[in-house]
C-alpha cells in the first residue's frame, strides 16, 4: 500500500531531551516536506527536501535540524525540544515539486514539558 | 505570500443535509488540494483539483483557476464527515502548500 508513515504516533518528552520523528515513504517520491499545526496558526511548513542530499528552510525552522540521505526516508530532529515545540506534526510527499498532489503521513502528536 | 481565505468558518448540519464550503486564494496557483481532518487528526486527501471538476461519492470540488477560488460539494452528509475541512494550496513561485484556517463541519444526527 502506497503510504507515508511517521513514528512515533505520540510522544510526550522534557525539555532539552533530544528528539527524532521518523518519516518514510514507498511511493518513490522525490520532494518530502514537514509540517506542523498549532490551533490558532494552523499549519505551517519547517523544512523540505527536493531530493536526496537536498533541503532547505520552510517558514518555521528555528529549533528543528532535517536531513535526506535516502529518497525514503526524512526524519525531523529536535537537538534540544522546549515547551513552544509542542504541537501536531506532519510529513508530506510528492512525485516531485510542482502540480503534484502530495500525500500526508498520519501525524505525529509532541509533548514537550 | 498567496492568502487563502476559507468560508464559513462553521458549519453545524442535520444529518442528511447538503452544503458547499467555499476557498479563494489570492494569486495564480499550480497546485489545490482539499483535506479532511478527523477528530483523531489524521489529515485525508479529498481531491487533487488544480482545475475542473471531479466527484467522490456524495463529495464533489469544483475549482475556476481563473477566478481564484474553489469550492468543495457535500451531499446528504453523514456524522462521519464531521471535522475541519482545508484547502491548501501552492503558488506557482513557492515551495510548500499554503493552508487555510479551515471549516469546521458539525454534522448532528
Amino acid at each position: 500500500e502506497a503510504q507515508v508513515t511517521q513514528n512515533p504516533r505520540y510522544l510526550i518528552t522534557v525539555t532539552g531531551k533530544k528528539l527524532t520523528v521518523t518519516c518514510s515513504q514507498n511511493m518513490n517520491h522525490e520532494y518530502m516536506s514537514w509540517y506542523r499545526q498549532d490551533p490558532g496558526l494552523g499549519l505551517r511548513q519547517i523544512y523540505y527536501s527536493m531530493n536526496v542530499e537536498v533541503t532547505d528552510k520552510g517558514d518555521v525552522p528555528e529549533g528543528y535540524k532535517v536531513s535526506r540521505k535516502e529518497k525514503r526516508n526524512f526524519p525531523l530532529i529536535l537537538e534540544s525540544p522546549s515547551p513552544n515545540q509542542t504541537s501536531l506534526y506532519f510529513c508530506a510527499s510528492s512525485p516531485r515539486w510542482g502540480v503534484h498532489e502530495q500525500y500526508f503521513g498520519p501525524g505525529t502528536r509532541l509533548t514537550v514539558t | 505570500g498567496i492568502q487563502v481565505e476559507q468560508s464559513p468558518p462553521d458549519l453545524i448540519l442535520q444529518e442528511g443535509a447538503n452544503s458547499t464550503l467555499r476557498c479563494n486564494f489570492s494569486d495564480s496557483v499550480n497546485n489545490l488540494q482539499w483535506f479532511h481532518q478527523n477528530p483523531w487528526g489524521q489529515l485525508i486527501n479529498l481531491f487533487y483539483i488544480p482545475s475542473g471538476t471531479k466527484q467522490n461519492g456524495r463529495l464533489s470540488a469544483t475549482t475556476v483557476a481563473t477566478e481564484r477560488y474553489s469550492l468543495l460539494y457535500i451531499s446528504s452528509s453523514q456524522t462521519t464527515d464531521s471535522g475541519v475541512y482545508f484547502c491548501a494550496v501552492e503558488e506557482t513561485s513557492g515551495s510548500r502548500l499554503t493552508f487555510g484556517e479551515g471549516t469546521q463541519l458539525t454534522v448532528n444526527p
